[in-house]
């Protein structure tokens, strides 16, 4: 079965950066895109963007633009998720998955790493 | 960028039909999905390309669309169904949206 298993938790100090990752399993890890969500305490679901395994390509949404970098090693079916700058806004549960794509039902999810930003 | 609105919260009584609307520009040209959220835990996709239910999910769960808005309707609801809503889109770039989220709450 699929599994997306990810790293503990992080506190960070302001101005720090902190890299999440995201090991991929019972799948092929080139076949789709790794995604990055993030929720911070009682808000909503926030996409921050995609990899694509295979090629290396991204995409980044706006706000993350600049502060965010996502990379792979396709040798151990890892993906990674850094950010940079951080604020206390950025405290938040991260989530590693597999969306919907070309039409397709994907739904995996990893177990989410918490990210808190503390001075 | 583009958003994706949704109504903060909607109340329910057991066995009652419960409507989640989503309101965007991009829908009216792309698909919509929904994910259901329980407290503390990852989402879960409910519907994908605006009717369609993936494998194990129940019946009572379904999609409509009309012009720029979605409806996720929830039939019959049950207990279980209290949860978070969020609808999701991708625009012509690839870049993915998620809806303002709503709170189902069974009374």
């Amino acid at each position: 079965q699929v599994q997306l298993v990810q790293s503990g938790a992080e506190v960070k100090k302001p101005g720090a950066s902190v890299k999440v990752s995201c090991k991929a399993s019972g799948y092929t890890f080139t076949g789709y895109y790794i995604h990055w969500v993030r929720q911070a305490p009682g808000q909503g679901l926030e996409w921050m963007g995609w990899i694509n395994p295979n090629s290396g390509g991204k995409n980044y949404a706006q706000k993350f633009q600049g502060r965010v970098t996502m990379t792979r090693d396709t040798s151990i079916s890892t993906a990674y998720m850094e950010l940079s700058r951080l604020t206390f806004d950025d405290t938040a549960v991260y989530y590693c998955a597999r969306l919907p794509q070309l039409g397709l039902p994907i739904d995996d999810w990893g177990q989410g790493t918490t990210v808190t930003v503390s001075s | 960028s583009y958003e994706l609105t949704q109504p903060p919260s909607v109340s329910v009584s057991p066995g009652q039909t419960a409507r989640i609307t989503c309101s965007g520009d991009a829908l009216s040209k792309q698909h919509a999905y929904w994910y259901q959220q329980k407290s503390g835990q990852a989402p879960v996709l409910v519907i994908y390309k605006d009717i369609e239910r993936p494998s194990g999910i129940p019946e009572r769960f379904s999609g409509s669309s009309s012009g720029t808005t979605v409806t996720l309707t929830i039939s019959g609801v049950q207990a279980e169904d209290e949860a978070d809503y969020y609808c999701q889109s991708i625009d012509n770039s690839a870049t993915y949206v998620f809806g303002t989220g709503t709170k189902v709450t069974v009374l």
